[in-house]
């Protein structure tokens, strides 16, 4: 399962470090993505991740303002967000995907909520 | 960007239909689309990948089709707990869209 934290309330410009923690399967054997949902509205891939840490790539409305890291050791995967605009809001759910560039997503996380406001 | 649109945005159905929902790129993807299923408050689910291999556990009454420009999920009797949203996904560039979902509701 995956089970992610670090979503809170912050202000615009502020910055916010999600974590989630995989058990139940060799964690190192899957590349791991985000994918976020805004309440109410649909889904948005934001960033994936090789299962050594390789290759990340974002979204366009997160190039250059997250970063997506990834600790096998502790069987974790991290997204670093700076610079959270109110467009940000949602839920980020952590998902495993097969492999690099194959985002497709078989196990997903319940979630942890982003609420960005003044 | 690939955008994905779906159709139609709300379907009305009953136990036991037969239901099709269509999901269109802006472009052709190949095979490379995934089907999922989100109930409310849980996170989605994957029904189909590779635009009609069917997820491990997933009902056979689930099923995928399409290729390019245009692909379909039929739900073949439709059963109570089959009503929720559906989403397509594509992932054919090394990033992925999703469609706007659809919504399944008793008639």
């Amino acid at each position: 399962q995956l089970e992610e934290s670090g979503g809170g309330v912050v202000r615009p410009g502020g910055s916010l470090r999600l974590s989630c923690v995989a058990s139940g399967f060799r964690f190192d054997d899957f590349a791991m993505a985000w994918v976020r949902q805004s309440p109410g509205k649909g889904l948005e891939w934001v960033s994936g991740l090789g299962w050594d840490g390789s290759n990340p790539t974002y979204s366009a409305s997160a190039k250059g303002r997250f970063t997506i890291s990834r600790d096998n050791a502790k069987n974790s995967l991290y997204l670093q967000m700076d610079s959270l605009r109110a467009d940000d809001t949602a839920f980020f759910y952590c998902a495993r995907a097969p492999r690099w560039g194959y985002w497709y997503f078989d196990l997903w996380g319940r979630g942890t909520l982003v609420t960005v406001s003044s | 960007d690939i955008q994905m649109t779906q159709s139609p945005s709300t379907l009305y159905a009953s136990v036991g239909d037969r239901v099709t929902i269509t999901c269109r790129p802006s472009q052709s993807i190949s095979g490379w689309l995934a089907w999922y299923q989100q109930k409310p408050g849980q996170a989605p689910k994957l029904l189909i990948y590779k635009a009609s291999t069917l997820e491990s556990g997933v009902p056979s009454r689930f099923s995928g089709s399409g290729s390019g420009r245009e692909f379909t999920l039929t739900i073949n009797s439709l059963q109570a707990e089959d009503f929720a949203t559906y989403y397509c996904q594509q992932y054919n560039s090394y990033s992925a869209t999703f469609g706007q979902g659809t919504t399944v509701e008793m008639k």
